[in-house]
């Protein structure tokens, strides 16, 4: 599989703004993913993004592509208890069905 | 609407014996299906998938093995586990169809397997 890696831990302040990064290895890759993974449970998706674009914006998250770097972030403004999850980075390859995960970010937003 | 069905929540098992994980969708047709497995400290690692009936292809060389026996129907299993086969076992799927509007995975619940 390809590589994405993802730093393990962040721990925000409720109110403030987090940012989860990401890096992945593909260059092919063309899509981008973030899911977000309570405890317990399965991963829900978050938003994604195409590889044709710089950022996408949806209401409190925001992502940041730079295929240069091949480097993803996730803002999450406004960061409420609620937040607090595990981020995956997940990517797609533009020549098969697979889909790729990071490491995933354990968030923890402290009241 | 859709749904997954992931079965079940939770399994401990000894060390040698076989397993069986089950994981059915609903509301769709011809759906890529697959597994993942999220070990403990540990990001989610894709086992196997699968874009049609007893079509399968592994990702990683392992003791487990995967089948699709119908079009919704998607079963993991060993004949004998290690301890190292433990881990949360989540289901997925996928649509079929041209990009991009498909390019989303819908998880299952989940499977927390503990071999002892």
């Amino acid at each position: 599989g390809e590589d994405v890696e993802q730093s393990l831990f962040l721990s925000v302040r409720e109110g403030d703004s987090s940012v989860i990064n990401c890096t992945y290895t593909d260059s092919s890759s063309t899509y981008l993913y973030w899911y977000k993974q309570e405890p317990g449970a399965g991963l829900q998706l978050l938003t994604y993004i195409f590889s044709n674009m710089d950022m996408k914006q949806d209401q409190r998250l925001t992502v940041l592509l730079n295929k240069k770097d091949k480097h993803l972030s996730l803002r999450i403004a406004d960061t409420q208890t609620g937040d607090s999850a595990i981020y995956f980075c997940a990517e797609s390859p533009n020549t098969g069905n697979q889909f790729y995960f990071g490491t995933g970010t354990s968030l923890t937003v402290i009241p | 609407s859709q749904t997954i069905h992931q079965w079940p929540a939770t399994l401990v098992q000894p060390v040698g014996s076989p397993l069986s994980l089950e994981c059915t969708v609903e509301g769709t047709s011809n759906p890529n299906l697959y597994w993942y497995r999220q070990a403990a400290g540990r990001g989610l690692q894709l086992l196997f998938y699968s874009v049609g009936i007893g079509q399968i292809s592994s990702e990683v060389p392992q003791n487990l093995s995967a089948s699709r026996p119908q079009d919704r129907q998607f079963i993991l299993s060993s004949k004998k586990l290690l301890l190292s086969d433990s881990g949360f076992y989540l289901c997925a799927w996928s649509l079929k169809g041209q990009r991009p509007t498909n390019e989303k995975l819908f998880f299952g619940s989940g499977t927390q397997l503990s071999v002892l």
